[in-house]
């Protein structure tokens, strides 16, 4: 695609329960990586794949937080038991390889609530 | 703690003023870079500066990497009131995995 696409832009959700976060970057970038950005914050990096691995997954900040890319293109990041903590805008970004100095494409986010 | 300090942390001016934002760090970087962000978007990559003491210029904006490759500023000369939005800047240390400060949230009133 031209862009990053992120789904869904929004999700509401209840305390405890699951959810997905989907990204699609854009293709022939091999390098993926998640941020959650806070309420006055700049992003925090979460995790980041290169092709089908992840590559580091140290900002993750728990066991609940995981994420996956099966075939190197689509990621999705899945958050189990939700808090209310967890409400933020979670960013995917792309580039062609990491370390890119061309930059990191980012998507427009998905900001997940959490009640 | 940050690790990247970005100042001012918010800044309201009038068109046609110059601006000029800071972003500082105790650690070397091989690379950093500027993101605008408008509400609802994602970050937009502005530049990437690379070489201690490099400077570059994007029309009204000039940026700057410090020597020491430590530290960056922005310069926004006759701001308009489209350079409204939140200025990030983002290290790259040695992994190459982008550290953001915490921006600065600039707005520019007609």
């Amino acid at each position: 695609g031209a862009g990053v696409s992120q789904t869904p832009s929004n999700k509401v959700t209840e305390k405890g329960k699951y959810v997905e976060l989907r990204c699609d970057p854009i293709s022939g970038h091999t390098a993926l990586y998640w941020y959650r950005q806070s309420l006055g914050q700049g992003p925090e990096f979460l995790i980041y794949f290169q092709g089908t691995g992840a590559a580091d997954d140290s900002g993750l900040p728990n066991d609940r937080f995981f994420a996956v890319r099966p075939e190197g293109s689509v990621s999705t990041l899945k958050i189990q038991r939700t808090e209310r903590g967890d409400s933020a805008v979670y960013l995917c970004a792309s580039s062609l390889t990491h370390g890119a100095l061309g930059g990191y494409t980012f998507g427009s986010g998905t900001r997940l609530t959490v009640v | 703690t940050q690790l990247l300090e970005q100042s001012p942390q918010f800044l309201s001016i009038q068109e046609g003023e110059n601006l000029t934002v800071y972003c500082n760090s105790s650690s070397v970087f091989s690379s950093l870079q500027w993101y605008r962000q408008e509400p609802g978007e994602g970050p937009v990559l502005l530049v990437t500066v690379v070489t201690g003491g490099e400077v570059k210029k994007l029309k009204r904006l000039t940026f700057q990497f410090g020597d020491a490759r430590k530290d960056s500023s922005l310069h926004i000369t006759a701001a308009q009131p489209g350079d409204t939005g939140l200025y990030l800047c983002a290290g790259a240390p040695g992994s190459y995995i982008p550290t953001f400060g915490r921006g600065t949230s600039l707005i520019v009133h007609p």
